[in-house]
């Protein structure tokens, strides 16, 4: 149980254009779910945290305009990259929550994207 | 503030030997979960263990136990007879109040054959 996906694994696009990723839950219903930035060999950055039904919440020095989420079901939520450019490049990481009681709600991530901007 | 550290960029480990990852973290919370997640090269993050701040006994799950000590503050990964698949990048992750997962820089494991 607790699986996580995320659409599509990997992307390449021209500058300027707009990238969306999708992260679903597939076997359970995630009131909040997370985006998360991976540079090579770092570890994970958060960049916002997504509620279902609520404007997402983004971390300091993240751009919401460019950077845009829709958390529009419990088992959807949506990261865009708007106008994207060869510094947006990176791996991108969803992960929701299980909802369970207290601090053993674990967060299951999704496989990731990997975006490159030419 | 919160914070995580893991202290070793890059451990390597004989197959079927054990292997103990390092792993402190600082909070002025009173209750606080603890996590250990495995990346692969294909970049997925795969759950392994959970240690509650209340939890009195070390948590463990088939080849892996998290060494536990509360007053150190710390709570090392163990990994059991080592195996090549277990060669990865492992993140230890903090939760205290809130939503927000606090993640270490990540321990590099190489298995040898």
């Amino acid at each position: 149980g607790a699986v996580v996906s995320q659409h599509p694994s990997w992307v390449i696009c021209k500058s300027g254009t707009s990238v969306k990723i999708e992260c679903r839950s597939l076997d359970f219903q995630a009131t909040t779910m997370f985006w998360y930035r991976q540079f090579p060999k770092q570890s994970l950055m958060l960049m916002a945290t997504s509620n279902e039904g609520s404007k997402a919440t983004y971390e300091q020095g993240v751009e919401k305009d460019k950077f845009l989420i829709n958390h529009a079901s419990l088992t959807l939520s949506t990261l865009t990259v708007t106008s994207a450019h060869p510094e947006d490049s990176s791996f991108y990481i969803c992960s929701a929550r299980t909802g369970l009681a207290g601090l053993t709600d674990t967060q299951y991530f999704g496989p990731g994207t990997r975006l490159t901007v030419l | 503030a919160q914070k995580i550290t893991q202290t070793q960029p890059g451990m390597f480990v004989q197959e079927k030997e054990a292997v103990t990852l390092d792993c402190t973290y600082d909070t002025s919370d009173q209750s606080y979960g603890l996590f250990w997640y495995k990346q692969p090269s294909s970049g997925e993050m795969i759950f392994l263990i959970y240690q509650g701040s209340y939890d009195e006994q070390n948590a463990t799950e088939g080849r892996y136990s998290l060494n536990f000590q509360k007053a150190r503050k710390s709570a090392n990964l163990v990994i059991s007879a080592s195996q090549l698949g277990d060669s990865a990048m492992y993140f230890c992750a903090m939760r205290a109040k809130g939503n927000q997962f606090y993640f270490g820089t990540g321990t590099s494991l190489t298995v040898i054959p």
